[in-house]
């Protein structure tokens, strides 16, 4: 079974754009989040979404988007775009029909931001 | 709300030494707990995972963790350390049922000198 994968793997983007990454989950999966990563921060939430529909979400500003397709494919969009956006966002999917919370990650996408 | 501490933000040790890493969590009953291992360029990997029943868990790569419940930890052990093993080590939390969120220590990186 293939793992998840996220497009691009790398993006560099000036201050004041926007950008899309996408992740495809494992199949079967229903349930995808994204999370941001960046040295001394840890992973920080972004939000997740199930069939479809956003059902959680972290504490970051409006400029951090998502939605999910039908597929389950989910994708993540930040607008006007700071230095500080600069990280490796990475998604996981899962599947939360049962009672385990085990995710499972793909490589991410180290966004620069110049 | 839960969180998760790990105190240790770098550690190194030799190679063939033992390993322990900490980890501390809050949630106000049995949480789900996790390790994940992430190498440099990718994504996290699951090394194990506790929910119930016996509090030693054994996982990949030779890891293994023991649920406290008195002193609310999750430490990860491993008896001798190979340089493979030089990465970053991420403990979570998550509260039991699949819809909800998962929570992130802000990951402890391992050095492993010859």
């Amino acid at each position: 079974k293939a793992g998840v994968t996220q497009t691009p793997r790398y993006l560099i983007k000036t201050r004041g754009q926007q950008v899309t990454l996408s992740c495809s989950p494992i199949s079967g999966h229903r349930s995808v989040s994204w999370y941001q990563q960046t040295p001394g921060q840890g992973l920080q939430f972004l939000f997740e979404y199930f069939s479809e529909t956003q059902r959680n979400k972290g504490n970051f500003p409006g400029r951090f988007s998502g939605r999910q397709f039908s597929n389950s494919r989910s994708e993540m969009n930040v607008s006007t775009l700071e230095l500080g956006d600069s990280a490796l966002y990475l998604c996981a999917s899962k599947t939360p029909e049962g009672p385990y919370n085990e995710q499972f990650f793909g490589p991410g996408t180290r966004l620069t931001v110049l | 709300a839960q969180s998760v501490t790990q105190p240790d933000i770098h550690i190194t040790v030799s190679e063939g030494a033992s390993l322990e890493l900490r980890c501390n969590y809050s949630y106000g009953a049995t949480p789900y707990l996790f390790w994940y291992v992430q190498s440099p360029g990718q994504g996290l990997q699951l090394l194990l995972k506790y929910f119930s029943g016996d509090t030693l868990v054994q996982g990949i790569k030779g890891f293994e963790a023991e649920f406290k419940r008195s002193q609310s930890s999750f430490n990860l052990r491993k008896p001798s350390v190979h340089w493979s093993d030089a990465a970053e080590y991420f403990c979570a939390v998550g509260a039991p049922g699949g819809y909800q969120k998962v929570t992130f220590g802000i990951g402890t990186k391992l050095q492993v000198i010859p």
